[in-house]
């Protein structure tokens, strides 16, 4: 079973930031938290992944709270090709097969002008 | 991001056929890639992890016989779906885990199987 929480839907408007939230509050030292995401009949792309401090590419920041059991990742000026479902994943790195994705069934995040 | 890619992207048979299924990292050499099925509107499933030289590892409930995976190179995974049945149609994608520094899985654009 995945070891997350998502909300299943969000909508965001054309030009604002997407916030995207995510609990995980039994998450181990070891895991990192891995944002995926799916548009509609296209494989995952990865968007941004960190283990305690914020995280930020070209694609999204990563904000993970001190206790590490949520997090949150921002989109920030949401446009119509953002809308996908979201992924959040925790995983062990480096980690034999430990390190396999497992997928809930994440939010679908629907941009709307 | 690394890239991987999947041939056929879109593949129909008849029933009692066997299609195979390539994946390919294209950018860097991937000792692990994994297979995974999503039916409409399900999430991912994973079904299998494939390790460069070694017999793949297949996940709960999925027949090793049916679904043939072989990782014979670095940068190359196959999976074979022998004898298909309109049951097996699906999304059929691959991951590989690029293992440097970010450990990151990159997802292939995926393959859709229909058996008629």
């Amino acid at each position: 079973d995945a070891k997350t929480t998502q909300p299943p839907s969000m909508d965001c408007a054309e030009g604002r930031a997407a916030n995207l939230p995510c609990n995980h509050s039994t998450i181990s030292g070891n895991e990192y938290v891995y944002w995926y995401r799916q548009i509609h009949s296209q494989g995952p792309q990865y968007i941004i992944h960190g283990l305690k401090n914020n995280e930020t590419n070209e694609m999204a920041s990563l904000i993970i709270t001190e206790d590490r059991k949520s997090s949150t990742l921002i989109l920030p000026h949401a446009t119509l090709r953002d809308t996908a479902v979201y992924y959040c994943i925790v995983r062990v790195a480096l980690g034999g097969s430990q390190g396999n994705l497992i997928f809930g069934k994440g939010t679908k995040l629907s941009v709307k002008p | 991001g690394a890239v991987v890619s999947q041939h056929p992207s879109r593949v129909i048979c008849k029933s009692g056929t066997s299609v195979k299924i390539e994946c390919r990292s294209l950018d860097f050499q991937a000792t692990t890639m994994f297979w995974y099925r999503q039916f409409p509107k399900q999430s991912l499933m994973l079904m299998a992890t494939s390790n460069e030289g070694s017999k793949a590892t297949y996940e709960q409930g999925v027949e090793k016989d049916k679904f043939l995976i072989n990782h014979a190179s670095l940068t190359l995974s196959t999976l074979t779906v022998t004898s298909a049945h309109p049951e097996d149609s699906s999304f059929y994608i691959c991951s590989a885990r690029d293992a440097g520094a970010t450990d990151t899985q990159y997802f292939g654009p995926g393959t859709r199987l229909t058996v008629l």
